[in-house]
């Protein structure tokens, strides 16, 4: 999987908890990116970073923030988790803009 | 909104068979890629296609692009059963977007 790990692999919390999701590279790439997959509405980017300390909003950022004091780590938190963040969350990486990307292998949350 | 769209959602086609993808778009593109999941994994980076070309192999894939028609197709000759998973294809403008992606079953 390109040299990128995501934790924990499978998590379920109660509503109202906040959430980190870890994202690790070991490829350096500048390029980070997180993303929920849900049945009917496919991949969707809920924030990216293009560098340390340096991040922005996808199209579904409510409820989710990030962070990436290093090249290597990008977080992902759900403030408080609600069911509707019930998803699975992929992590990404990319060396240059309008390049592949190369994808994690993912993080099932469940929020009950 | 999804940028792209693929087009079936669904495909189901023996053995040996080619299978084609369609994916369509709205707005102009830097580049198109076409990536591969399989069940409860990542997605994975198959071919990219840049807007200035009109056609590429890689392999048992071609990939077409038509930026007139805003429209590319993926296809996959002598498929295998190792072939089954969904297809996504991603428009690279300022942020890639998926769209929702085609079911392809192999049956061997």
């Amino acid at each position: 999987d390109a040299g990128i790990t995501q934790s924990p692999r499978h998590k379920v919390t109660e509503t109202g908890t906040p959430v980190t999701l870890r994202c690790h590279q070991t490829e350096n790439h500048r390029y980070m990116y997180w993303y929920r997959q849900d049945p009917g509405h496919g991949l969707r980017l809920i924030h990216y970073s293009y560098g340390v300390k340096d991040t922005d909003k996808g199209e579904v950022s409510d409820g989710y923030s990030v962070s990436r004091s290093k090249t290597e780590d990008f977080l992902l938190t759900l403030e408080s988790a609600t069911s509707s963040q019930t998803s699975v969350y992929f992590c990404a990486i990319r060396d240059r803009a309008f390049y592949e990307q190369y994808f994690g292998p993912g993080t099932r949350l469940t929020v009950t | 909104s999804q940028q792209g769209e693929e087009d079936p959602q669904a495909l189901s086609i023996q053995e040996g068979e080619n299978a084609t993808m369609n994916c369509s778009y709205k707005t102009s593109i830097n580049n198109l890629q076409w990536y591969r999941q399989n069940s409860g994994r990542g997605l994975v980076h198959l071919i990219l296609i840049r807007s200035n070309e009109r056609e590429k192999h890689s392999g048992r894939l071609r990939v077409t692009l038509d930026t007139s028609k805003k429209s590319s197709s993926l296809l996959i000759t002598a498929s295998r059963a190792a072939d089954t998973a969904s297809y996504f294809c991603a428009t690279s403008g300022s942020r890639l977007t998926f769209g929702e992606g085609t079911q392809l079953t192999v049956n061997p």
